[in-house]
């Protein structure tokens, strides 16, 4: 069975440049959960997604945007790219809904590297 | 502002058994606490959840006391291969849902 998917892999963009990442969760999986990974430091929360919906988003200025699609794909969009940006982007999928009664085991893609010059 | 904390860095020989703890305030009444492991350029993986008291599987046990402000990872008998980051991860209440933060991390180096 694969995995969580994202693409690209790495990607080399220039300040004030825009960039969309793209994570395709695991099959039956209906939550989606974006992170930004600084070299050195841990995953620190972005978005979360449940049914198409935003169920949970962290301190992150409007410049980072994402959405859910029917298929329960997701793109994470980030513009006006500074330098600060640049880090692993990793997309999670879980089964079942954000908090709750649980998080749930979450299933991490290998990530988006990347770099802003 | 909520937070959690664990060691930099750990130091061990193959065989030993090691204990990570991860402190956390806030967490909220209804998540658990998730334990992952992150080798270089990848994706976190799981390894083990729990909501209090003890848990364990064929990797590793997790204790969390009553109070459930910290938990503690415990990997029987390490090889070179465990050599990782590992990081707790637990929710925490936000105004529009729950904010999942994980720890610092801890880099586990296992020697031989």
């Amino acid at each position: 069975d694969a995995g969580v998917t994202q693409s690209p892999t790495h990607l080399i963009k220039t300040r004030g440049q825009h960039v969309t990442l793209r994570c395709s969760p695991i099959s039956g999986h209906k939550s989606v959960s974006w992170y930004q990974q600084v070299l050195g430091q841990g995953p620190q929360f972005i978005f979360q997604y449940y049914e198409k919906e935003e169920r949970g988003r962290g301190n992150f200025p409007d410049r980072f945007s994402a959405r859910q699609f029917p298929n329960y794909s997701s793109e994470l969009n980030v513009n006006a790219l500074l330098l600060g940006d640049s880090a692993l982007y990793l997309c999670a999928s879980s089964t079942g809904p954000p908090g709750g009664l649980n998080t749930g085991e979450l299933f991490f893609g290998e990530g988006s590297r990347l770099t802003v010059l | 502002l909520a937070k959690t904390t664990q060691p930099i860095s750990m130091d061990s020989y193959e065989g030993q058994e090691v204990n990570i703890t991860c402190s956390h305030n806030n967490i909220a009444t209804n998540d658990y606490i998730t334990w992952y492991q992150q080798f270089p350029s990848q994706g976190p993986r799981f390894i083990i959840q729990g909501y209090k008291t003890k848990v364990k599987n064929e990797v590793a046990s997790l204790f969390i006391p009553a109070d459930r402000k910290s938990s503690t990872l415990s990997l029987p008998r390490v090889s070179l291969s465990d050599t990782a980051v590992y990081y707790c991860l637990v929710g925490f209440p936000t105004g529009g849902g729950n904010k999942l933060t994980f720890g610092t991390g801890t880099q586990l180096k296992v020697e031989l």
